[in-house]
């Protein structure tokens, strides 16, 4: 079963708006961590933003939020004011605690197309 | 060094080559990852190393492949006998700590076999 699901394959957003990003995941561990990375044409995976699954607040790192929904299991991206430099594969991304589970487990990613 | 390195970015070899893949990871982290990410799919865990050792090297997808790290410092990804199916982009993460959420990437070495 998919422990990571991104429904959107692609997307297009006038620039300046806001864009959320979908992200749902499946794990029976109370303890986990989720991320999402970007990652522009140039193939590096750029970290934006950690949630953890006891973190008591949505987490947010500039114009990146994430919107936590621990009941529902989701925990999209809102990614405010858009610019075109947001182009790019968006990937969302869990790692079940404790520490010993190392991997990253990884959707198929979003495709976000950012029109001028 | 600042980031993480990886060489070569692009690698073209024939069906039935062996390759061989460098990670330089950041100074001082002791954690390294390889993954690997096929055309518009994500990444596909395979292997981990905590300093020199690899306590798992259960994603490696075939006995073609193996890593090493030597020094707690580079890893060498080597694909023996390559095939068409191991065409893709191989990034290499490391972390400072087993685990930590620290994970930095490299560009990614794309590996075409022909």
């Amino acid at each position: 079963a998919q422990k990571i699901t991104q429904t959107q394959p692609g997307m297009f957003v006038q620039e300046k708006e806001a864009v959320t990003l979908d992200c749902t995941y499946d794990t029976s561990d109370p303890s986990y961590g989720l991320f999402w990375y970007k990652q522009p044409s140039s193939g590096e995976m750029i970290f934006l933003i950690y949630q953890g699954s006891y973190d008591q607040q949505n987490a947010t790192e500039g114009r990146y939020s994430l919107n936590f929904q621990k009941a529902r299991k989701s925990a999209n991206l809102v990614i405010s004011a858009s610019q075109l430099g947001d182009s790019a594969m968006y990937f969302c991304a869990m790692r079940e605690l404790p520490d010993s589970n190392y991997q990253l487990i990884w959707g198929a990613g979003t495709k976000l197309i950012i029109k001028p | 060094g600042a980031g993480v390195s990886q060489s070569p970015s692009n690698k073209v070899t024939e069906k039935g080559k062996d390759v061989e893949l460098r990670c330089d990871p950041i100074s001082g982290h002791t954690a390294l990852y390889w993954y690997r990410q096929s055309l518009g799919q994500g990444l596909e865990f395979l292997i981990y190393f905590q300093g020199n050792s690899a306590p798992d090297k259960s994603g490696l997808p075939s006995d073609r492949f193996s890593a090493e790290r030597t020094g707690g410092s580079v890893s060498t990804l080597t694909i023996q006998r390559t095939q068409q199916e191991d065409s893709a982009v191989y990034l290499c993460a490391s972390s400072p700590r087993q685990g930590g959420y620290g994970y930095t990437f490299g560009s990614g070495t794309r590996l075409t076999v022909v």
